[in-house]
């Protein structure tokens, strides 16, 4: 079935840098999102991507739907201690049943202020 | 305030004792769905629902059953809990159509089996 894998696995960062991350399928998508868990909670949804080619901003973030329609990437601009946790990317899974999402592993990220 | 609940949020059971953990959402979604989450593989989707009475499998649906009697609620149901099943749970819901994917997430369940 599809998969989607993330890299970083993990990430060490300085306060005030710059992060980026990104989310590879084999497969093509024709939706891209992303996800933010923090300690202790549920994931909430950071950025939906719908088009290929798309870039759209939230605050510091920024992400990117891949031409190719089988990458997204994230971006997170002067990072800031609340900005510690993982981010999941996610996408339909087109070989499934509509309604079937599937997500990637993670990008475990910490600020050192 | 917008929200979907989850109970119990912490749970410790044995091998084979049935249970059943609550997720309820008071968005009026239609689309309602299960994860588990474990340590390096992120999280699986076990079983969704695009509206009452309709459900469907996700990833790993074995050893689970889910009900969708009612708009705002999908019980998740393990008939004989296992050791595997040892996770954490969340519980999603979204409106249907292009924007189901943009999910509003419970604050998860704990579930240990002994």
């Amino acid at each position: 079935g599809q998969q989607l894998n993330q890299s970083p696995q993990s990430m060490f960062i300085q306060e005030g840098e710059d992060v980026s991350m990104n989310c590879t399928s084999s497969s093509i998508f024709n939706t891209w999102l992303w996800y933010k868990q923090e300690p202790g909670e549920g994931p909430v949804l950071l950025i939906a991507l719908y088009k290929a080619g798309e870039l759209t901003s939230n605050g510091r973030l920024t992400a990117q739907f891949g031409i190719t329609r089988k990458d997204s990437f994230l971006n997170i601009s002067a990072s800031i201690p609340s900005d510690v946790g993982i981010y999941f990317c996610a996408g339909p899974n087109y070989g499934g049943s509509q309604g079937n999402l599937i997500f990637g592993k993670g990008t475990k990220l910490s600020v050192k202020p | 305030e917008a929200q979907v609940t989850q109970n119990p949020r912490y749970l410790i059971t044995v091998t084979g004792k049935k249970l059943t953990v609550t997720c309820s959402q008071n968005m009026n979604h239609e689309y309602m769905s299960w994860y588990r989450q474990d340590p390096g593989l992120g999280l699986r989707q076990i079983y969704y629902s695009m509206n009452v009475e309709v459900t469907d499998k996700g990833d790993v649906p074995e050893g689970y059953k889910v009900s969708r009697k009612e708009k705002r609620n999908f019980p998740l149901i393990l008939e004989s809990p296992s050791p595997n099943q040892t996770s954490l749970y969340f519980c999603a819901s979204s409106l249907l159509g292009r924007t189901y994917n943009e999910q509003f997430f419970g604050p998860g369940t704990r579930l240990t089996v002994l």
